[in-house]
């Protein structure tokens, strides 16, 4: 397994503003990834965050919104740009070790509110 | 549109008594993960299914894949008010997760 750690875990932002998580996992792994979990709802996946070069968006997430940066193997960071109300969720860092079955693992979480 | 439906959507049972929480595709997955979250918290894994038909036990959690690798199921049996939480299911493919909407367990004491 890995140990994910992510910053902030909570925070209340101003509309129009921008926040960057951090995403640090304790050991080298193969694929980091960002989701968004909205409330009351499943989680989504944002986007795959690749070692040294851009990150690939899902459907429905450009990088103009959540620029994402991966600079080495034990993290990542999520940038929420220009924040709304709508932006209020959950979003959670993931990996996987690339061994029994693509297993993932998640931190904590960053809970963002947009006032 | 989510590929992997669950049901039921909330489930509330009296402690002692027996659930199943299913989770149902047509696509069919490399593996398939069960999770539980609790409010505030982020995905904590439970299991790992990989081969059709398999099941696993974990104390008195039972999960079995599908043999076409496309639905799974999880069993807990004498439920306790800690089995409480929200449980996703969710199936992989080239690393990447599509997740099941989840079932919300309540057990009472």
């Amino acid at each position: 397994s890995a140990v994910i750690s992510q910053k902030p875990s909570r925070d209340i932002c101003q509309r129009g503003t921008s926040l960057t998580i951090q995403c640090q996992v304790d050991s080298q792994v193969t694929m980091m990834f960002w989701y968004r979990q909205q409330p009351g709802q499943s989680l989504t996946l944002i986007a795959t965050a690749n070692q040294g070069s851009e990150a690939t968006y899902e459907s429905g997430f450009v990088i103009d919104k959540f620029p994402i940066s991966r600079p080495n193997l034990t993290f990542s960071t999520l940038t929420v740009s220009n924040m709304s109300p709508e932006d209020s969720s959950i979003y959670l860092c993931s990996v996987s070790t690339g061994v029994t079955g693509n297993t993932i693992y998640f931190g904590e979480g960053s809970w963002l509110t947009v006032v | 549109t989510q590929l992997l439906k669950q049901s039921p959507q909330f489930l509330s049972i009296q402690e002692g008594e027996n659930l199943t929480v299913y989770c149902n595709s047509s696509s069919v997955f490399s593996s398939l993960q069960w999770y539980r979250q609790e409010p505030g918290e982020g995905p904590v894994l439970l299991v790992t299914v990989v081969t059709g038909g398999e099941v696993k036990k974990l104390k008195r959690l039972t999960f079995q894949f599908g043999d076409a690798r496309k639905d799974s199921s999880l069993h807990i049996t004498a439920a306790q008010p800690g089995d409480t939480g929200l449980y996703l299911c969710a199936g992989a493919v080239d690393y990447k997760l599509s997740f099941g909407a989840g079932t919300t367990v309540t057990v009472r004491a």
